[in-house]
């Protein structure tokens, strides 16, 4: 299966500084990632698909000005929670895909994300 | 909108004691149904794939099942390195997107 980096693992961060977490496919150069959040006892939700060379689409709910992602590359998305509060505190996981999710979807180890 | 469901939310079996998971969807054409296995602070690692009712998949202890309306994941034997949240999720439609449940907590009592 495909094998998937997320940078930094965990990152505290002072109330209204922003945070960038790089997702990075390391085995195959990926058109499509996505962004999940997981909140404790919940469940993944997806915040946003990125997209190689264009903009991302964002889910019913997620402030595409606040949480910012960038898919520069066929092996990189990165995403950035601007003017980050508490209450974006949580878990925040990349996933790719591989032939349109035939093959099934890789996910990256997770980056907790901690607003102080 | 696609629904998953899991249940129970938590189960705690003893070591050796076999048991099954739960997972209830909803889904527009099901274009997938997935388990995964996620440990405490780690992002999900696959387990299977499923794509019809009928079709089942065996990895080690674990098994899982499909019908029109639920997957089963069957647990034969478990040790105690089998706790862990097990997670579902759907793929339906004509996009990409993945709805998960909230997962199950499996903890095995040595």
């Amino acid at each position: 299966g495909a094998v998937v980096s997320q940078h930094p693992s965990r990152v505290i961060c002072k109330s209204g500084t922003s945070v960038k977490i790089e997702c990075r496919s390391l085995d195959f150069q990926a058109t499509t990632m996505f962004w999940y959040r997981q909140f404790p006892k919940q469940s993944l939700m997806l915040m946003a698909t990125s997209n190689e060379g264009s903009k991302a689409t964002y889910e019913q709910g997620v402030e595409k000005d606040k949480f910012l992602i960038n898919h520069a590359s066929l092996t990189l998305s990165t995403l950035t929670v601007t003017s980050a509060h508490p209450e974006d505190s949580s878990f925040y996981i990349c996933s790719v895909s591989r032939q349109g999710g035939i093959r099934g979807y890789t996910f990256g180890s997770g980056t907790r994300l901690t607003v102080v | 909108e696609d629904q998953v469901t899991q249940s129970p939310e938590a189960l705690r079996l003893q070591e050796g004691e076999s048991s099954s998971l739960n997972c209830s969807y909803t889904v527009s054409g099901l274009r997938g149904l997935f388990w995964y296995r996620q440990d405490p602070g780690k992002g999900p690692e696959f387990l299977f794939t499923l794509y019809s009712a009928g079709e089942e998949k065996e990895k080690e202890r674990l098994k899982a099942t499909l019908t029109k309306k639920e997957s089963f994941l069957h647990i034969t034997a478990p040790k105690p390195e089998d706790s862990a949240t097990y997670l579902c999720a759907v793929r339906g439609g004509s996009n990409y997107k993945l709805t998960f449940g909230k997962g199950t907590l499996l903890t095995v009592n040595p």
